[in-house]
């Protein structure tokens, strides 16, 4: 079964430092999200991209985040200066359609810890 | 009032029993509705998903969606000790950004 995959699935950065988180989507999707979930919270929306560009974020995604498709199969979100209160559990999702009546698909996630 | 609120349990239950989960919600926006099960460090594997009030069955799993009253509920029959696990609903409005609850985390006692 197609799957979305996220690396690394742990990662640790001293604050101020820059990660870049990677995943690589289900081939033929075309949506591409990240959520993140810190510690005992909820899973919370971030930012969504298609065709390109980023067509939906949330409050979350100030200027220290960003987004890339670099190529044709990776997309990555880019935390430029990181904070504490970053740590957290961050999953790539996809998606084949709008429509929602095809489910989001999402990757296993990767634990961000900043020290 | 929280978008969308839900039980977080621990809800603790003999094998073979039903389990019952439930979300309410305050955004009448909402139109599509999903359940997900979330293993220990993995990432939300959607269950089921449901689009107008109702029930909808498939296998040992069942999802009923009352819009009247914005609550949803997911039903477990026959549950085994594998269905231990967080259930997370999660909501759609326009657009397509998901909105989470908060999770119930199950256990099946063997």
């Amino acid at each position: 079964e197609p799957e979305v995959t996220q690396t690394p699935s742990h990662q640790v950065t001293q604050m101020g430092q820059e990660v870049i988180l990677r995943c690589v989507p289900i081939s033929n999707h075309l949506y591409f999200y990240w959520y993140r979930q810190i510690l005992g919270q909820k899973v919370e929306f971030l930012v969504s991209f298609y065709n390109n560009e980023i067509s939906e974020k949330s409050e979350i995604f100030d200027d220290q985040f960003s987004v890339e498709r670099p190529d044709g199969s990776n997309f990555t979100l880019k935390i430029r200066s990181t904070k504490l209160e970053d740590s957290a559990m961050y999953f790539c999702a996809s998606k084949f359609t709008l429509d929602s009546n095809y489910g989001y698909t999402f990757g296993s996630g990767t634990r961000l810890t900043v020290v | 009032q929280k978008e969308v609120e839900q039980d977080p349990g621990p809800l603790s239950v003999p094998e073979g029993a039903i389990v019952s989960l439930n979300c309410t919600y305050s955004n009448s926006a909402f139109q599509y509705f999903m359940w997900y099960r979330q293993y220990s460090r993995k990432g939300p594997e959607l269950l089921m998903y449901t689009y107008s009030s109702g029930n909808k069955e498939d296998g040992r799993f069942t999802a009923q969606v009352d819009k009247s009253s914005k609550y949803i509920s997911l039903f477990i029959r026959d549950s085994q000790p594998s269905d231990s696990a967080t259930y997370l609903c999660a909501m759609i409005a326009a657009g397509n950004k998901l909105t989470f609850g908060g999770g119930t985390r199950v256990l099946v006692k063997p």
